[in-house]
């Protein structure tokens, strides 16, 4: 099983669409960072979390420590937010940062 | 300036060949990070600078050879790489080596032929 699990995997949704993105961690952490990654290959950072809620724009990252699971919402979504969003943790034993295996968002039209 | 950047962009080379790969910073970020990511995957730590030394290698091969210079400057050597070396690598810095936010560049996309 692998220590940080995203779902779902592939999302698909029309333009205006609410979109919630779900990791689930089984590790010990003193961070968690969502990522946005593009087709092109570029990496952008999109939250570091290590309680509570963030706000960005559209974006909204919360984590609940105690249940080990974070979220990742897009509130009316837009094709230019289509990307593959990844979700790592940085473990608190080893320093170590563990990534999930992302979940590929795409926005229709 | 809040960017990180990789050259080159793509790589090809062959298995004989040595090319470098660079990154720079210009943020003061005092931890470098090299990752690779193959396709449809997510990325891998490959090595970790903390202030300019060598903090993480998680047992990458030695024809991979990375170099700190300076505080804002990290070159990934490469030497007789195999086809199943291609691979987007990415670079990224943060602040600190702990609990800090990382910033990645761009990625080279290299091809071993």
């Amino acid at each position: 099983k692998n220590e940080v699990e995203q779902s779902p995997q592939n999302l698909t949704a029309q333009e205006g669409e609410f979109i919630t993105i779900n990791c689930s961690y089984s590790v010990g952490i003193s961070a968690l960072h969502w990522l946005q990654q593009h087709p092109g290959g570029g990496i952008v950072s999109l939250f570091m979390l290590s309680s509570g809620k963030k706000k960005h724009g559209r974006l909204i990252a919360t984590i609940n420590i105690q249940e080990k699971h974070s979220s990742l919402h897009i509130t009316a979504s837009h094709p230019r937010d289509s990307a593959v969003y990844i979700c790592a943790v940085r473990s608190n034993r080893d320093d170590k940062i563990i990534f999930g295996k992302g979940t590929r968002l795409h926005i229709l039209p | 300036d809040t960017e990180v950047t990789q050259t080159p962009k793509h790589l090809v080379m062959g298995m004989t060949n040595k090319k470098s790969l660079k990154c720079e910073q210009h943020m003061g970020h005092r931890a470098m990070y090299w990752y690779k990511q193959k396709a449809k995957k997510p990325p891998e730590l490959m090595f970790v600078y903390s202030y300019e030394k060598l903090s993480i290698n998680e047992s990458v091969p030695s024809r991979f050879s990375p170099e700190c210079p300076n505080s804002s400057l990290l070159n990934l050597h490469l030497h007789a790489l195999q086809p199943e070396d291609s691979a987007l690598y990415l670079c990224a810095s943060s602040q600190g080596p702990l609990v800090y936010e990382q910033y990645f560049g761009p990625g080279t996309r290299l091809t071993v032929t």
